[in-house]
């Protein structure tokens, strides 16, 4: 059962425009969300991260929303840029209850700003 | 150099033979990971490992060995190689703490005849 969930598989946008990807979780223990962008033959890098006790954490052109009650998130990227198209996954992790902070991971979403 | 290395970074061996992929990070995480990625799982969690000598399993651990006698490495054994452990093995490692992020080797690409 995938307890976190990137519907798109892809997603292309105009350079400029606005970039929306989303993901969906469903376990209510999950109180730390990361965005990881990950290039071709690269490892993941870490994007941006919110806790589950916020609804929107900011980073330049990056900006993740949490909506706890629909366990949804998404990352708004303004404007974009050839640079960003990658693979962006989603990751979730229960930082109490000794959890050991694993990660659990979306399948990715695979981004494409055309210029 | 600093950061998280991993070695080698391509590797092709045969059906039954053992395999050791090598993860090495200088800067003395207490928690270290591996994963897998393959073509419609995203990243699935093999092992971690929360300090020296304390390893657990993941979501995926069958086949695979670990081992952390020094903070700074952990190596993934793959006893037996199978044709169904080809994929790309990503290392990871952070502090302990809450909202710390994983930072992540460049991966090693394995493939099994």
């Amino acid at each position: 059962d995938q307890q976190v969930k990137q519907n798109s598989p892809s997603l292309s946008v105009q350079e400029g425009r606005i970039s929306i990807l989303n993901c969906d979780y469903t376990n209510s223990m999950f109180d730390y969300f990361l965005w990881y962008k990950k290039y071709p033959a690269e490892g993941p890098t870490f994007l941006i991260s919110i806790s589950s006790i916020k609804d929107k954490n900011e980073d330049g052109r990056f900006t993740v929303f949490l909506n706890k009650s629909a366990k949804h998130l998404s990352l708004h990227i303004v404007p974009s840029q050839p640079g960003d198209s990658a693979v962006y996954f989603c990751a979730a992790s229960m930082n109490s209850g000794g959890s050991n902070y694993k990660l659990t991971f979306g399948k990715g979403t695979l981004l494409t700003v055309n210029p | 150099d600093a950061g998280i290395t991993q070695s080698p970074r391509y590797k092709i061996t045969e059906t039954g033979r053992q395999v050791t992929l090598m993860c090495h990070q200088t800067w003395s995480h207490s928690y270290m990971f591996w994963y897998r990625q393959d073509l419609g799982h995203g990243l699935r969690l093999i092992y971690y490992s929360a300090a020296a000598d304390i390893t657990d399993k993941g979501e995926v651990p069958d086949g695979y060995v670990v081992s952390r006698s020094k903070t700074e490495n952990f190596p993934l054994t793959l006893e037996s190689a199978t044709r169904s452990q080809t994929s790309v093995y990503f290392c990871a490692s952070r502090l302990a703490g809450f909202y710390n992020e994983q930072f992540f080797g460049p991966g090693t690409r394995l493939t099994v005849l």
